[in-house]
């Protein structure tokens, strides 16, 4: 069974980074297209960006520069990194196989908050 | 970006009634192979999202026949023919035909 679990802080300080970390079990993440949707207090949700199974990586403009998604193959786990949080970035975070999201982890609530 | 606009919101219903969700898109949703990469996915609560269906039409294993999606172009719908109890939650329309991928703002299934 294939199976993505999120992990991090729930809690980050205005003005800082937010890390993530995705695990990923029973499907290599050298395959297909990964990456991160995050849920907004409402029912918004919002595509951030993937990690390619060759390594490359494609972002929401509208996260400019902010947002970063790296990988470790020999773990099996891509990250999100995003930069200069602000209050807006609350949200619950979530990993899924993003080519037409077969897959998706249990989620992460992440709250921006001094 | 490519604009989804969901339609109802909400939606109360009785167990065994019939309902419809219609997901319209600001661009076709045709991609450049010919295909049409609209998903529908459900959202129960205190769960991650699941997908039902992908590229309009096409259930994923295990989701009954119950669900089905139509639709082209713009245009598109999701029935669900006699409501259960564990087909409650948010659905949502996602498409990932345009960079970058957007979703619908959500319909919110509850029982009436």
């Amino acid at each position: 069974e294939v199976q993505l679990q999120e992990s991090g802080p729930g809690l980050v300080k205005p003005s800082q980074s937010l890390s993530l970390t995705c695990s990923v079990t029973g499907y290599s993440i050298t395959s297909n297209y990964w990456g991160w949707i995050r849920k907004f207090p409402g029912n918004k949700m919002e595509w951030m960006g993937y990690i390619s199974y060759s390594g490359s990586t494609s972002y929401n403009p509208s996260l400019k520069s902010r947002i970063s998604i790296t990988r470790d193959t020999s773990k099996n786990q891509f990250f999100l990194q995003l930069n200069s949080v602000t209050t807006e970035d609350t949200a619950t975070y979530y990993c899924a196989r993003v080519d037409s999201y077969p897959l998706w982890g249990q989620g992460v609530m992440v709250t921006v908050s001094s | 970006d490519v604009v989804m606009t969901q339609t109802p919101p909400s939606l109360s219903v009785a167990i065994g009634q019939s309902v419809s969700i219609s997901c319209k898109s600001s661009q076709s949703l045709v991609y450049s192979d010919g295909k049409t990469y609209l998903h529908w996915l459900l959202q129960s609560s205190g769960r991650s999202p699941k997908r039902l269906i992908y590229q309009v039409s096409n259930l994923d294993s295990g989701v009954p026949d119950r669900f089905s999606g139509t639709g082209s172009q713009k245009d598109f719908t999701l029935k669900i023919s006699r409501v259960e109890a564990k087909d409650l939650g948010v659905y949502y329309c996602a498409q990932t035909t345009h960079f970058p991928p957007t979703f619908g703002g959500g319909t919110k299934l509850e029982l009436k």
